[in-house]
């Protein structure tokens, strides 16, 4: 039963500290999507990535969040520095760019930033 | 401009009680990709149905069905005869042609289901 794993599960930091979230896609699918869901915004894009390359990160602070996908099996989201307002539940999600289009989430991070 | 709207925020119902919950989306593509995914307490986000703009066939997996109509740009889902374990937020979500987009997700509707 493939799935999307993210680690870690729940992180909780003080503000400035650096945080790291991982992300493994199912195996085979090439792209990869970032989501943040909060209390007040619901469920909104960060960034995605199609064949490793970063196509779309308009939804991200660029002064502090940045994406990346250093090989097919993983993709990380960094926070530096993270701040209170950050605090949220990052998912992941992986597809592929077949006409199935549909996408599969991670268990998420839940971020909470003191 | 993409949009998807959940007017419902909050539907409880008793056991058995058949329930619908509501999706309009906005969008000017012509082929576009309609989903519902489920979000138990737990937290996880599951994927329930994806339906393309070409396909206006209903379409029924056991208890859940779902009645999708371009005319009034709807995309509306039924449980029928719920159970305590359907309480989740249920989200409607919209993808446009190009391959691999993101979703647009709707508020969210949160059902309650008691016994």
């Amino acid at each position: 039963d493939a799935r999307v794993t993210q680690t870690p599960r729940h992180k909780v930091t003080e503000m400035g500290q650096e945080v790291t979230m991982r992300c493994q896609p199912i195996l085979g699918h090439n792209t990869v999507f970032w989501y943040r869901q909060t209390m007040m915004q619901g469920l909104e894009l960060l960034a995605y990535f199609r064949n490793r390359a970063p196509l779309d990160d308009s939804g991200m602070p660029k002064d502090r969040f940045s994406a990346e996908m250093p090989d097919a099996t993983l993709a990380t989201l960094k926070i530096q520095p993270s701040e209170p307002r950050d605090s949220a539940v990052y998912f992941c999600a992986s597809g592929l760019t077949l006409r199935t289009d549909t996408q599969y989430f991670g268990p998420g991070t839940r971020l909470t930033v003191l | 401009a993409q949009k998807v709207t959940q007017a419902q925020t909050e539907i409880s119902v008793v056991e058995k009680e058949d329930v619908t919950l509501d999706c309009v989306y906005e969008t000017r593509d012509t082929t576009y990709y309609l989903f519902w995914y489920k979000q138990p307490p737990s937290g996880e986000l599951v994927f329930l149905i994806r339906r393309n703009s070409f396909d206006e066939q209903n379409e029924i997996s056991g208890r859940y069905s779902w009645n999708f109509q371009k005319s009034t740009s709807s995309f509306n889902f039924t449980i029928t005869a719920s159970q305590v374990v359907d309480s989740a937020v249920y989200f409607c979500a919209l993808s446009e042609d190009q391959a691999g987009t993101a979703l647009i997700f709707g508020k969210g509707t949160t059902l309650s289901v008691s016994s």
